[in-house]
This record gives structure tokens, C-alpha cells and sequence, in this order.
């Protein structure tokens, strides 16, 4: 079955430095989204890529989808202590949202 | 708009007993999905019904159940219980169900279920 793998599933930074986060599907997607869990929350949506490498930034964060539409990543600039949460990619199937195992951020101040 | 609401919030059940869940999706969407999340397996889907029917199922046992009213309300329901189960169940709702384009979860704040 169709599976989105993510990395790394846990990552501490220093307050300033930079956070990547990676998902990598089985299957061409047709779209992917980015969720953030903030801890005692529920995911919220951040954003959706469609097109094959497309990249899109929201301020300090930076999302990309891979040019055969398999992967994609999540680049958070100089993190601050709001960033803390765990962030899940989701892959969409046909008919269905197939999540990653999600990457829970610590951001020491 | 308010948002996707879950009722109860938490509940503690017992091994062998059942429960039922309730979601009220975002006034004017038409998709409910459930998912399970608990530390260790990430957020599982369990299946999502769209116009009163189930679209689509997670591997989840037939222990696991739903329903979606006229209204798009959902209800999950979990029967004979195991300890396993504990986990939180989210609620997402979606504006409109398009073949080959899974639109945004909005999720509800979960039901945390205890089953000791």
C-alpha cells in the first residue's frame, strides 16, 4: 500500500538555526500538504503544493514539492520558539490523504 | 465560521465496552474523515464519508464504524473495545470532495479515549 515516510522524527535546534524536515512517498502523489501540531492540539493546515516542483514560502518557512512529485520538504529559517510542534506532511492518493509519521520540533531558547 | 467541533472531548471506557464519537463538520463541508493518532503509529486513517456515504477506509478491523447524517454530522463508533484503542480520535472536515485532489483537513480539537 501506498506509504509517505518522513525525516527526521525528532529534531532540537538552538532558537536561530535553521530546521529541515523530509517526506518521501512509495507513489506519485497528486498533491502534498503540510500540517502543524502544536503539543495539546490538533494539526492545522499550513499548505498544499500541487505542481511538480513547485516551491512556495510563508515568511520564514519553505515548502517544495519534487519534480517527480514523490517528495518534499520543509525549510524553517532561523527558528524561534513558536516553531515548536510536530509538522506532518500528508500525501494525496486518489481519494485519500496519506500522512507521514510527522517530525516533532524542540526549539531551545 | 466556527470550526469542527467534537463531542466528547474525553471519555474512559473499559475493555468490551463500546463508544461513540460525534463530529459537526464546518457549516457547508460536505467531507468528514476520522483519524486515529496515538504516539507510536502517527495519524491513521480510519475511513471518510461524503453525502451520507463511506468513500473511503483505512485497514482498521470492522470494530471501527461510522456514519455521516444529512446534515454531514458524523458519528465513529468503536465496539468491543481493547486497550489498544486508546488513542485521539480526530474529526477533519473538507469543503468539497473532487476526484484526484484531497482537499484541506480541517481538523477538530479530538476525542482522547482511555480504555483501561
Amino acid at each position: 500500500g501506498q506509504q509517505v515516510m518522513q525525516i527526521p522524527q525528532y529534531q532540537h535546534v538552538q532558537e536561530g538555526e535553521d530546521f529541515t524536515t523530509y517526506c518521501n512517498s512509495s507513489t506519485t502523489l497528486s498533491n502534498i500538504q503540510w500540517y502543524k501540531q502544536r503539543p495539546g492540539g490538533h494539526p492545522v493546515f499550513l499548505i498544499q503544493l500541487v505542481k511538480s516542483g513547485e516551491v512556495k514560502k510563508q515568511k520564514r518557512l519553505t515548502f517544495q514539492f519534487g519534480e517527480a512529485k514523490k517528495n518534499s520538504s520543509l525549510h524553517i529559517t532561523a527558528t524561534q520558539t513558536t516553531d515548536v510542534g510536530t509538522y506532518f506532511c500528508a500525501g494525496g492518493g486518489a481519494n485519500n490523504l496519506f500522512f507521514g509519521t510527522g517530525t516533532r520540533l524542540t526549539v531551545i531558547p | 465560521k466556527a470550526g469542527v467541533t467534537q463531542t466528547p472531548r474525553y471519555l474512559i471506557k473499559t475493555r468490551g465496552q463500546q463508544v461513540t464519537l460525534s463530529c459537526s463538520p464546518i457549516s457547508g463541508h460536505r467531507s468528514v474523515s476520522w483519524y486515529q493518532q496515538t504516539p507510536g503509529q502517527g495519524l491513521q486513517f480510519l475511513f471518510e464519508y461524503f453525502s451520507e456515504t463511506q468513500r473511503n477506509k483505512g485497514n482498521f478491523p470492522g470494530r471501527f464504524s461510522g456514519r455521516q447524517f444529512s446534515n454531514s454530522r458524523s458519528e465513529m463508533n468503536v465496539s468491543t473495545l481493547e486497550l489498544g484503542d486508546s488513542a485521539l480520535y480526530l474529526c477533519a472536515s473538507s469543503p468539497l470532495k473532487r476526484e484526484g485532489l484531497v482537499d484541506t483537513q480541517y481538523f477538530g480539537p479530538g476525542t482522547r479515549l482511555t480504555v483501561l
